[in-house]
């Protein structure tokens, strides 16, 4: 059965940080990992999605990368600012379902 | 173009009552999904459509839980005699190819 573990549960930090958010998973036979965004009291907005063949992808200044054999994705927030606080979720997507982890609670403070 | 709608955002019931939580799908999407996110914990797996068909309802805690699909469209997840542990954001997503899926709002429900 697969388990999505997400580290850190939260984070705080300076406006203008550099940051790494951790996913690690315990069976590499995912199809995907896609990572997510939720703003308080909203639904899910994708961010990135990594196909099992890739190794990372790109958009603005999130860069997720993906290692199956290690079962560990990355997100790499650049530049951070305070509109990027929300909870950020990895899931990984096993044969018919996304498995979600706990998240990453992020709060960017000016 | 229009997103995953979802109907109502909120839904506050009694104890004991049914309640009908619907998802209207991005057009000519063929996959459906329902999940829930109780308070402090993550999101669930609750039920997928791949066309009107439900392949995996593992998800679905108990018989009070059913879900259907039409027209290889809107869905609605029936919950009855609802509990007080079925207070919960409940989100559903659509999904075509890409194994990628879509977002709605979600429904907050709270049983009292």
């Amino acid at each position: 059965k697969q388990e999505v573990t997400q580290i850190p549960a939260a984070l705080s930090v300076p406006e203008g940080e550099n940051l790494v958010l951790n996913c690690s998973f315990t069976d590499s036979a995912i199809y995907n990992l896609q990572w997510f965004r939720q703003d308080p009291g909203k639904g899910l907005t994708s961010l990135l999605l990594i196909q099992s063949s890739q190794r990372e992808q790109t958009s603005g200044r999130l860069n997720a990368s993906l290692d199956k054999s290690s079962g560990r994705s990355t997100l790499y927030i650049a530049a951070s600012q305070p509109g990027d606080s929300a909870t950020y979720l990895c899931a990984s997507y096993n044969t018919d379902k996304l498995i979600f982890g706990t998240g990453t609670r992020l709060q960017v403070f000016p | 173009g229009a997103g995953v709608s979802q109907s109502p955002s909120n839904k506050v019931t009694e104890k004991g009552k049914d309640v009908e939580l619907r998802c209207d799908p991005i057009s000519g999407h063929t996959a459906l999904y329902w999940y829930r996110q109780r308070l402090g914990q993550g999101l669930e797996f609750l039920i997928y459509f791949q066309g009107n068909s439900a392949p995996d309802k593992s998800g679905l805690p108990s018989d009070r839980f059913s879900a259907e699909r039409t027209g290889e469209s809107v869905s609605t997840l029936t919950i009855q005699r609802t509990q007080q542990e079925d207070s919960a954001v409940y989100l559903c997503a659509s999904e075509q190819g890409a194994n990628e899926q879509y977002f709605g709002p979600g429904t907050r429900l709270t049983v009292t």
